[in-house]
């Protein structure tokens, strides 16, 4: 079935360090692949979005790029800050317009 | 952008009392609804998808009677948690689509105390 495969965390940075999160998903067709950003106590954001392959999604200064041949959406961002410091859900939307997440990735940027 | 709030934001009850908890999209019309819950460092686990003037579709394991869903109008969906019990306690978040339903734009979420 399908299914999002996230790294586990939590990574702990120190600020203006690069971030990657490594995200992997299963799915019949080509689903469109999201990140989500979540701070403490609030719900979620949508960081990214890319819906078909080779596409970048971006925003402040995060990206990810849509591998088909890895089935993969890998998050980074070159430079963190200790606002970053969040969980982050890659999720996938297949069939029936339903988002499948992955586990979360809880990342703590240190000053 | 799109804008979904939910309330309240904080409800403490008493065991054996229902609770009702609001979704509602801004500024934008959602046909649809999605409810999720999630455990504390846990992910989001899709509980029903809330649609528009129709019977709500559960997921598997989720129990229609305990979590009533009404969808009564293109901007809000409620979410009734029926007699709850402590292991109802948790966090419960609503998404609603976009007019193409490419993006689910997520409330803020709810938590529940059951005590």
């Amino acid at each position: 079935g399908d299914s999002v495969t996230q790294m586990e965390g939590p990574v702990t940075l120190s600020e203006e360090a690069f971030l990657t999160i490594n995200c992997t998903y299963t799915a019949t067709g080509y689903p469109s692949l999201f990140w989500y950003v979540q701070y403490p106590g609030e719900g979620l954001q949508l960081l990214l979005k890319a819906t078909k392959a080779d596409d970048k999604g971006s925003n402040k200064g995060f990206e990810a790029t849509y591998r088909k041949e890895t089935t993969s959406f890998h998050l980074e961002k070159g430079s963190v800050q200790v606002s970053d410091s969040a969980v982050y859900f890659c999720a996938h939307k297949a069939a029936g317009n339903k988002l499948t997440f992955g586990g979360g990735t809880r990342v703590l940027v240190k000053p | 952008g799109a804008v979904v709030s939910q309330h309240p934001s904080w409800v403490i009850c008493k065991s054996g009392t229902s609770v009702k908890i609001e979704c509602r999209s801004l500024d934008f019309q959602a046909t649809t609804m999605f409810w999720y819950r999630q455990f504390p460092k846990q992910s989001l686990m899709l509980m029903a998808t809330s649609n528009e003037g129709s019977k709500a579709t559960y997921e598997q394991g989720v129990e229609k009677d305990k979590f009533l869903i009404n969808h009564a109008s293109l901007t809000l969906s409620t979410l009734t948690v029926t007699s709850a019990h402590p292991e109802d306690s948790s966090f419960y978040i609503c998404s609603a689509g976009d007019s193409n339903q490419e993006t689910q734009y997520f409330g803020p979420g709810t938590r529940l105390l059951v005590l």
